[in-house]
Order: structure tokens, then C-alpha cells, then sequence
């Protein structure tokens, strides 16, 4: 089944405690991204890959990290998390150059920085 | 794409009216709009996109609108359904980068 998945769905850390989500694709799909979602605020980009080793900065990067070392995986990094990235993650990814084509959304996590 | 003002933030409408949701941009360069609905607790999902190139796209009971000139796109739902309750984002697109509105809560009353 085609699919992006996430890991972990849900995470309860405290500030400054390094944490990984991952993101993994089945799809061979060049293009993959990160978004956070906020109330009134919809959806973010934080980080974009167009392809392996190539990652670039979307609209919110700031206390986030990236890399891509394969096709299939994206994980998002947060060194030292803060309060004010709790949020709704979403990883999502898309066979060519992401604003040309369908996204395809992970399942989301739901971080809480205590 | 760069900055994405979405409008209404709520709406309510009767089973079987139409609902239009309104978004405008400032990127003179963005040529990918499309348009996401999101249900509760659950991922958003692609329901319709329009390229810049196009005036105006249908799906069934969805249309989409663009006018390149006013930087403005819109989305249009008719007769309108309770599995239509949900959350819709339109986003626009220059290259690599989307940006996505604040969206709209669609609530349809029975």
C-alpha cells in the first residue's frame, strides 16, 4: 500500500530534550516536506527536500534540522525543543517537484513541549 | 508562494446550498493552487488544483476559479452534503515552496 508514515504519532517530552520524528515514504517520490499545523494559523512549511542530500528552508525553519539521506526517509530534528513547538506535525511527500503535484500526507504526530 | 489570506475562517450552510470559499495571494509567480480538505482528526487530503494557465476547474460538485489578474482563486462547493463538513486549505505555489491559507471550518447543517 502506498503510504507516508510517521513515528512516534504522539510525544510528550520536556523543553531542551533532543527528540526525531521520522518520516518514511513507499511511493519513490523525489519530494518530501515537513509542515507544522496550528490553530488559526494552517498549515506551515518548515523544511522542503527536492531530492537526496538536497533540503532547503520553507516559511517556519527556525529550532528545526532536516536531512535526507535516502529517498524514502525525512526525519525532522528538534535539538531543543521549546514550548512553543508544540504543535501537529505532518510529513508529506510528492513524485516531482512539490508545488507542481498532489502532496501526500502522513498521519501526523501531536508533539507537547512541556 | 508566500502569503495566503483565506476567507471566511467558519462557515455554516444548509444541506443542499453552496458554499464558496475565497483566497488571495501576493506572489505574482505562483502557478499551482490547489485545494485540501482535512476531516476531523485526520490527514488533509487533495481535492482539486488548478493550474495558472486555467480559468476555471470542475469536479462534480467542486469548482475551482482563479483570476491571475486580481491574484485571487476560489473554491466552490454545490448541493451541498454532511460529508462535506470538514476543513478546507487552499494553497498556492511558486517551484518548490506551498503555502497553505489559515483555512475554513465547513460545517453543513442537516
Amino acid at each position: 500500500e502506498a503510504q507516508v508514515t510517521q513515528n512516534p504519532r504522539y510525544l510528550i517530552t520536556v523543553t531542551g530534550k533532543k527528540l526525531t520524528v521520522t518520516c518514511s515514504q513507499n511511493m519513490n517520490h523525489e519530494y518530501m516536506s515537513w509542515y507544522r499545523q496550528d490553530p488559526g494559523l494552517g498549515l506551515r512549511q518548515i523544511y522542503y527536500s527536492m531530492n537526496v542530500e538536497v533540503t532547503d528552508k520553507g516559511d517556519v525553519p527556525e529550532g528545526y534540522k532536516v536531512s535526507r539521506k535516502e529517498k524514502r526517509n525525512f526525519p525532522l530534528i528538534l535539538e531543543s525543543p521549546s514550548p512553543n513547538q508544540t504543535s501537529l506535525y505532518f510529513c508529506a511527500s510528492s513524485a516531482l517537484a512539490g508545488g507542481y503535484n498532489e502532496q501526500f500526507f502522513g498521519p501526523g504526530t501531536r508533539l507537547t513541549v512541556l | 508562494g508566500e502569503n495566503v489570506e483565506q476567507h471566511p475562517s467558519t462557515l455554516s450552510v444548509q444541506e443542499g446550498d453552496s458554499a464558496v470559499i475565497k483566497c488571495t495571494y501576493s506572489d505574482s509567480a505562483s502557478n499551482y493552487f490547489p485545494w485540501y480538505k482535512q476531516e476531523l482528526g485526520k490527514r488533509p487530503q487533495l481535492i482539486i488544483d488548478i493550474r495558472s494557465n486555467v480559468g476555471e476547474k470542475k469536479d462534480q460538485r467542486i469548482a475551482v476559479t482563479l483570476n491571475k489578474t486580481a491574484k485571487h482563486f476560489s473554491l466552490h462547493i454545490t448541493e451541498t452534503q454532511p460529508e462535506d463538513s470538514a476543513v478546507y486549505f487552499c494553497a498556492d505555489s511558486n517551484d518548490y515552496k506551498l503555502s497553505f491559507g489559515a483555512g475554513t471550518t465547513v460545517t453543513v447543517r442537516a
